[in-house]
Protein backbone atom coordinates (compact mmCIF):
# COMPACT_ATOMS: atom_id res chain seq x y z
CA UNK A 1 0.00 0.00 0.00
CA UNK A 2 1.55 3.06 -1.18
CA UNK A 3 -0.48 5.78 0.65
CA UNK A 4 -4.42 7.22 0.63
CA UNK A 5 -6.29 6.70 -2.02
CA UNK A 6 -9.87 9.23 -3.78
CA UNK A 7 -12.24 8.22 -5.42
CA UNK A 8 -13.07 9.80 -8.27
CA UNK A 9 -10.18 12.23 -8.85
CA UNK A 10 -12.93 14.92 -10.19
CA UNK A 11 -16.51 14.81 -9.87
CA UNK A 12 -18.93 17.24 -12.01
CA UNK A 13 -22.51 17.47 -10.96
CA UNK A 14 -25.49 19.26 -11.13
CA UNK A 15 -27.25 21.58 -8.24
CA UNK A 16 -29.86 19.31 -6.34
CA UNK A 17 -27.93 15.84 -7.29
CA UNK A 18 -26.15 13.82 -4.58
CA UNK A 19 -22.58 12.58 -5.03
CA UNK A 20 -20.90 9.78 -2.80
CA UNK A 21 -16.63 10.25 -2.19
CA UNK A 22 -14.40 7.50 -1.44
CA UNK A 23 -11.41 7.03 0.59
CA UNK A 24 -9.22 3.97 1.01
CA UNK A 25 -6.40 5.13 3.86
CA UNK A 26 -3.06 3.58 4.29
CA UNK A 27 -4.29 0.00 5.43
CA UNK A 28 -2.44 0.27 9.08
CA UNK A 29 -4.04 3.32 10.14
CA UNK A 30 -7.35 3.10 12.59
CA UNK A 31 -8.20 6.62 12.41
CA UNK A 32 -9.86 8.42 8.92
CA UNK A 33 -10.50 12.30 8.17
CA UNK A 34 -12.09 14.56 6.15
CA UNK A 35 -11.64 17.94 4.61
CA UNK A 36 -12.96 20.01 2.49
CA UNK A 37 -10.53 23.06 0.87
CA UNK A 38 -11.67 25.86 -0.84
CA UNK A 39 -9.35 27.99 -3.09
CA UNK A 40 -6.91 30.42 -1.34
CA UNK A 41 -7.56 28.59 2.10
CA UNK A 42 -5.94 25.82 4.21
CA UNK A 43 -7.91 22.38 4.66
CA UNK A 44 -11.20 22.88 6.63
CA UNK A 45 -11.56 19.89 8.96
CA UNK A 46 -15.25 17.93 8.67
CA UNK A 47 -15.01 14.64 10.57
CA UNK A 48 -12.98 11.78 11.81
CA UNK A 49 -13.34 8.31 12.39
CA UNK A 50 -11.29 5.64 14.49
CA UNK A 51 -11.90 2.06 13.65
CA UNK A 52 -15.51 2.65 12.12
CA UNK A 53 -16.52 4.48 15.19
CA UNK A 54 -16.95 8.66 13.91
CA UNK A 55 -15.61 10.57 16.88
CA UNK A 56 -16.58 14.20 15.71
CA UNK A 57 -19.03 15.10 13.23
CA UNK A 58 -20.51 18.57 14.47
CA UNK A 59 -17.96 20.24 12.05
CA UNK A 60 -19.95 18.85 9.17
CA UNK A 61 -20.94 21.89 7.26
CA UNK A 62 -24.84 20.94 7.54
CA UNK A 63 -27.24 17.82 7.38
CA UNK A 64 -26.63 17.64 3.67
CA UNK A 65 -23.12 16.43 4.70
CA UNK A 66 -22.59 12.67 6.06
CA UNK A 67 -19.67 10.00 6.20
CA UNK A 68 -19.58 6.64 6.84
CA UNK A 69 -16.82 3.63 7.39
CA UNK A 70 -18.84 0.43 8.16
CA UNK A 71 -16.05 -1.69 8.58
CA UNK A 72 -13.42 0.57 9.93
CA UNK A 73 -11.42 0.56 6.45
CA UNK A 74 -12.35 2.64 3.52
CA UNK A 75 -15.11 5.62 4.00
CA UNK A 76 -17.06 7.51 2.29
CA UNK A 77 -18.83 10.92 2.33
CA UNK A 78 -21.75 12.01 0.97
CA UNK A 79 -23.50 15.30 -0.03
CA UNK A 80 -27.30 15.24 -0.80
CA UNK A 81 -28.64 18.01 -2.86
CA UNK A 82 -25.49 19.68 -3.59
CA UNK A 83 -25.64 23.46 -4.49
CA UNK A 84 -22.78 25.63 -6.24
CA UNK A 85 -21.50 26.39 -2.76
CA UNK A 86 -19.88 22.98 -2.53
CA UNK A 87 -17.64 23.01 -5.20
CA UNK A 88 -14.46 22.19 -3.91
CA UNK A 89 -11.50 19.84 -3.37
CA UNK A 90 -12.89 17.20 -0.80
CA UNK A 91 -9.38 15.68 0.64
CA UNK A 92 -9.18 12.75 2.70
CA UNK A 93 -6.42 11.86 5.57
CA UNK A 94 -5.55 8.79 7.50
CA UNK A 95 -2.92 8.28 10.57
CA UNK A 96 -1.95 5.62 13.29
CA UNK A 97 -3.40 6.87 16.25
CA UNK A 98 -1.52 5.12 19.07
CA UNK A 99 0.04 8.65 19.80
CA UNK A 100 -1.85 11.62 20.22
CA UNK A 101 -0.97 14.19 17.52
CA UNK A 102 0.49 11.38 14.83
CA UNK A 103 1.11 12.89 11.84
CA UNK A 104 -1.88 12.60 9.07
CA UNK A 105 -1.54 11.50 5.57
CA UNK A 106 -3.35 13.20 2.84
CA UNK A 107 -4.88 11.43 -0.26
CA UNK A 108 -4.96 12.93 -3.68
CA UNK A 109 -8.18 14.37 -3.43
CA UNK A 110 -11.69 14.82 -4.79
CA UNK A 111 -12.32 17.88 -6.95
CA UNK A 112 -15.67 18.62 -7.05
CA UNK A 113 -17.36 21.56 -9.20
CA UNK A 114 -21.45 22.17 -8.89
CA UNK A 115 -23.16 23.49 -11.90
CA UNK B 1 -10.37 28.43 19.72
CA UNK B 2 -7.49 27.45 18.12
CA UNK B 3 -6.45 29.28 15.56
CA UNK B 4 -2.94 29.74 13.14
CA UNK B 5 -2.20 32.66 11.12
CA UNK B 6 0.05 32.51 8.36
CA UNK B 7 0.52 36.52 7.39
CA UNK B 8 2.39 35.72 4.34
CA UNK B 9 0.09 35.09 1.46
CA UNK B 10 2.86 34.72 -1.47
CA UNK B 11 6.36 35.26 -1.02
CA UNK B 12 8.48 35.04 -4.66
CA UNK B 13 12.22 34.58 -4.43
CA UNK B 14 15.31 33.90 -6.39
CA UNK B 15 17.09 30.38 -6.73
CA UNK B 16 19.66 29.57 -3.58
CA UNK B 17 18.33 32.48 -1.67
CA UNK B 18 17.01 31.06 2.14
CA UNK B 19 13.31 32.06 2.88
CA UNK B 20 11.60 32.13 6.14
CA UNK B 21 7.72 30.92 6.33
CA UNK B 22 6.39 32.23 9.47
CA UNK B 23 3.96 30.68 11.58
CA UNK B 24 1.78 32.01 14.93
CA UNK B 25 -0.54 30.13 16.89
CA UNK B 26 -3.12 30.29 19.57
CA UNK B 27 -4.18 27.80 21.80
CA UNK B 28 -5.83 26.72 25.14
CA UNK B 29 -4.18 23.40 25.04
CA UNK B 30 -1.63 22.57 27.37
CA UNK B 31 -0.23 19.68 25.25
CA UNK B 32 -0.37 20.37 21.43
CA UNK B 33 1.44 20.00 18.24
CA UNK B 34 2.23 21.80 15.40
CA UNK B 35 2.96 20.55 11.80
CA UNK B 36 4.17 21.85 8.70
CA UNK B 37 2.66 20.36 5.29
CA UNK B 38 3.78 21.01 2.00
CA UNK B 39 1.21 21.62 -0.87
CA UNK B 40 2.88 21.57 -4.57
CA UNK B 41 0.83 22.37 -7.80
CA UNK B 42 -0.12 18.15 -8.00
CA UNK B 43 -2.08 18.88 -5.36
CA UNK B 44 -1.48 16.22 -2.65
CA UNK B 45 -0.40 17.07 0.90
CA UNK B 46 2.93 16.38 1.99
CA UNK B 47 3.51 15.88 5.43
CA UNK B 48 7.29 17.80 6.41
CA UNK B 49 7.11 18.16 10.07
CA UNK B 50 5.75 17.29 13.20
CA UNK B 51 6.50 19.10 16.50
CA UNK B 52 5.02 18.39 19.98
CA UNK B 53 4.57 21.43 22.67
CA UNK B 54 6.80 19.80 25.19
CA UNK B 55 10.04 19.72 22.94
CA UNK B 56 11.48 23.22 21.80
CA UNK B 57 14.09 22.33 20.42
CA UNK B 58 15.15 23.43 17.02
CA UNK B 59 14.86 21.08 13.73
CA UNK B 60 17.15 20.35 10.70
CA UNK B 61 16.32 18.35 8.32
CA UNK B 62 18.32 19.05 4.92
CA UNK B 63 17.54 21.97 3.32
CA UNK B 64 14.72 22.80 5.97
CA UNK B 65 14.85 23.43 9.19
CA UNK B 66 12.04 24.55 11.82
CA UNK B 67 12.39 27.07 15.07
CA UNK B 68 9.30 26.94 17.49
CA UNK B 69 9.27 29.36 20.18
CA UNK B 70 6.88 28.53 22.63
CA UNK B 71 7.26 32.10 23.92
CA UNK B 72 6.09 34.08 20.77
CA UNK B 73 3.71 31.03 19.96
CA UNK B 74 5.54 30.41 16.80
CA UNK B 75 6.39 27.98 14.51
CA UNK B 76 8.68 29.19 11.73
CA UNK B 77 10.11 27.28 8.61
CA UNK B 78 12.68 28.31 7.28
CA UNK B 79 14.54 26.51 3.77
CA UNK B 80 17.94 27.38 2.94
CA UNK B 81 19.28 27.47 -1.01
CA UNK B 82 15.91 27.51 -2.14
CA UNK B 83 15.45 25.38 -5.34
CA UNK B 84 12.52 25.48 -8.15
CA UNK B 85 11.33 22.29 -6.40
CA UNK B 86 10.45 24.54 -3.48
CA UNK B 87 7.77 26.06 -5.36
CA UNK B 88 4.64 25.04 -3.26
CA UNK B 89 1.93 26.16 -1.31
CA UNK B 90 3.33 25.58 2.57
CA UNK B 91 0.52 24.96 5.39
CA UNK B 92 1.30 25.05 9.53
CA UNK B 93 -1.48 23.36 11.32
CA UNK B 94 -2.01 23.24 15.03
CA UNK B 95 -3.79 20.05 16.92
CA UNK B 96 -4.53 19.94 20.60
CA UNK B 97 -7.57 18.24 22.37
CA UNK B 98 -9.79 19.58 19.01
CA UNK B 99 -9.10 18.41 15.12
CA UNK B 100 -6.01 19.75 13.11
CA UNK B 101 -6.27 23.36 12.26
CA UNK B 102 -4.42 24.70 9.12
CA UNK B 103 -3.62 28.16 8.47
CA UNK B 104 -4.10 29.25 5.29
CA UNK B 105 -1.24 28.89 3.74
CA UNK B 106 1.98 31.00 2.05
CA UNK B 107 2.56 30.45 -1.31
CA UNK B 108 6.43 30.27 -2.61
CA UNK B 109 7.52 30.70 -5.69
CA UNK B 110 11.38 30.08 -6.40
CA UNK B 111 12.30 31.71 -9.77
CA UNK B 112 15.36 30.39 -11.87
Amino acid sequence: DTGVSQNPRHKITKRGQNVTFRCDPISEHNRLYWYRQTLGQGPEFLTYFQNEAQLEKSRLLSDRFSAERPKGSFSTLEIQRTEQGDSAMYLCASSLAILAGHEQYFGPGTRLTVT
Amino acid sequence: AQKVTQAQTEISVVEKEDVTLDCVYETRDTTYYLFWYKQPPSGELVFLIRRNSFDEQNEISGRYSWNFQKSTSSFNFTITASQVVDSAVYFCGHSGNTPLVFGKGTRLSVIA
